[in-house]
């Protein structure tokens, strides 16, 4: 089955760009996706890409998709104090199924 | 339009008990998905339900078991409960399979 992995902590300043990484061994993936997560909540759904597209940008999130080293990444720019949160990469195996990464906490310091 | 609602939010219960959770889609959503958190396991899917029917179904063992009704509201019962269960249990609704929108999740306590 699919394996997703992302490192586990970032920090960062507040005003500086944030990227989380993430790996994945499956690249039948259609959609990929990133949720965040704060304290006491579900997740929810910050942007998704096609599996055809190589980056989608949405207001602050740019999502970058490396096919061949089956990477994806998500950048915030400016990140911002209320950005401090659980980020997980999700990808779609099959037509029902998602697969979660692990998880990364980002830490922005004031 | 309103969210995915789960039921109760929090819940204790004492091992070998069972327990039963809801989870309200999002009007019009027929597709309902439910995930175990824990800290050392992280997010891992339990199985997905669409018009009444189980669809998919996640590593876990048959203690674990849910349903879907005529109004695509779903619940998941837990039977035999093991302190190992302690966990938050979310629930997913999406229109069509692309897109899942959480709820808040139900955390379940074990003693």
């Amino acid at each position: 089955g699919e394996d997703v992995e992302q490192s586990l902590f970032l920090s960062v300043r507040e005003g500086d760009s944030s990227v989380i990484n993430c790996t994945y061994t499956d690249s039948s993936s259609t959609y990929l996706y990133w949720y965040k997560q704060e304290p006491g909540a579900g997740l929810q759904l910050l942007t998704y890409i096609f599996s055809n597209m190589d980056m989608k940008q949405d207001q602050r999130l740019t999502v970058l998709l490396n096919k061949k080293d089956k990477h994806l990444s998500l950048r915030i720019a400016d990140t911002q104090t209320g950005d401090s949160a659980i980020y997980f990469c999700a990808l779609r195996e099959g037509t029902y199924k998602y697969i979660f990464g692990t998880g990364t906490r980002l830490k922005v310091l004031a | 339009k309103a969210g995915v609602t789960q039921t109760p939010r929090y819940l204790i219960k004492t091992r070998g008990q069972q327990v039963t959770l809801s989870c309200s889609p999002i009007s019009g959503h027929r597709s309902v998905s439910w995930y175990q958190q824990t800290p050392g396991q992280g997010l891992q899917f339990l199985f997905e339900y669409f018009s009444e029917t189980q669809r998919n179904k996640g590593n876990f063992p048959g203690r674990f078991s849910g349903r879907q009704f005529s109004n695509s509201r779903s619940e998941m019962n837990v039977s035999t409960l093991e302190l190992g269960d302690s966990a938050l249990y979310l629930c997913a609704s999406s229109l069509i399979s692309d897109e899942q929108f959480f709820g808040p999740g139900t955390r379940l306590t074990v003693l």
